[in-house]
């Protein structure tokens, strides 16, 4: 089975402060994992994936199969960072995403 | 708009009732998603379609609920005799080719159903 793990479902930091939002996973095979973001009345959009390994709007996440884990990490956050972010798997091969919770970070002035 | 869409945004029925939500996927996209995301919850896999047929519909939670999309384009998801459990927001994602991994998944706005 796989479960998606995040567990902070509220954070809250300064502005310019860094700021990680930690993920563990389990699965059985090779993962793909993902971050999604839901701003205020904005719909669920994808942030990052792992597998581009790229830094999107100043976030980047790095898995870490020895500790099952997809923390997404941003050096100085910004007020527009403030939002829902959700951790997600999926199979290599697969076609379906496990969310986890989310986590709702606030970034304060 | 180019966007997922998703009918009604808002749904209030009556425990034992049918209902029906509908979703319009972004042209082109061959793949499409429904999740339900309850609250203070993740979304969470319903089903999938790859053209016209249901290639998973493992999440189905039982079988008051299911699914059609019968031209490859809009999908509908039924649910019948309504629970007051079945109340949360239905997410419609599409995507051009199957799976998150070969292309992204684009989401609607969500149909939000509340069961009296």
């Amino acid at each position: 089975a796989q479960r998606v793990t995040q567990p902070e479902k509220l954070l809250s930091v300064f502005k310019g402060a860094p700021v990680e939002l930690k993920c563990n996973y389990s699965y059985s095979g090779s993962p793909e994992l993902f971050w999604y973001v839901q701003y205020s009345r904005q719909r669920l959009q994808l942030l990052l994936r792992h597998i581009s390994r790229e830094s999107i709007k100043g976030f980047t996440a790095d898995l870490n199969k020895g500790e099952t884990s997809f923390h997404l990490k941003k050096p100085f956050a910004q007020e527009e960072d403030s939002a829902m972010y959700y951790c997600a798997l999926s199979g290599r091969y697969d076609y379906k995403l496990s969310f986890g919770a989310g986590t709702t970070v606030t970034v304060r002035a | 708009g180019a966007g997922v869409s998703q009918t009604p945004s808002n749904k209030v029925t009556e425990k034992g009732k049918y209902v029906e939500l509908r979703c319009d996927p972004i042209s082109g996209h061959t793949a499409l998603y429904w999740y339900r995301q309850s609250l203070g919850q993740g979304p969470e896999f319903l089903i999938y379609f790859q053209g016209t047929g249901a290639a998973d519909d493992s999440g189905l939670p039982n079988d008051r609920f299911f699914a059609v999309r019968p031209e490859g384009s809009v999908s509908t998801l039924k649910i019948q005799r309504t629970e007051r459990g079945d109340s949360a927001v239905y997410l419609c994602a599409s995507s051009l080719d199957a799976g998150p991994n070969t292309g992204e998944l684009f989401f609607g706005e969500g149909s939000r159903l509340t069961v009296l």
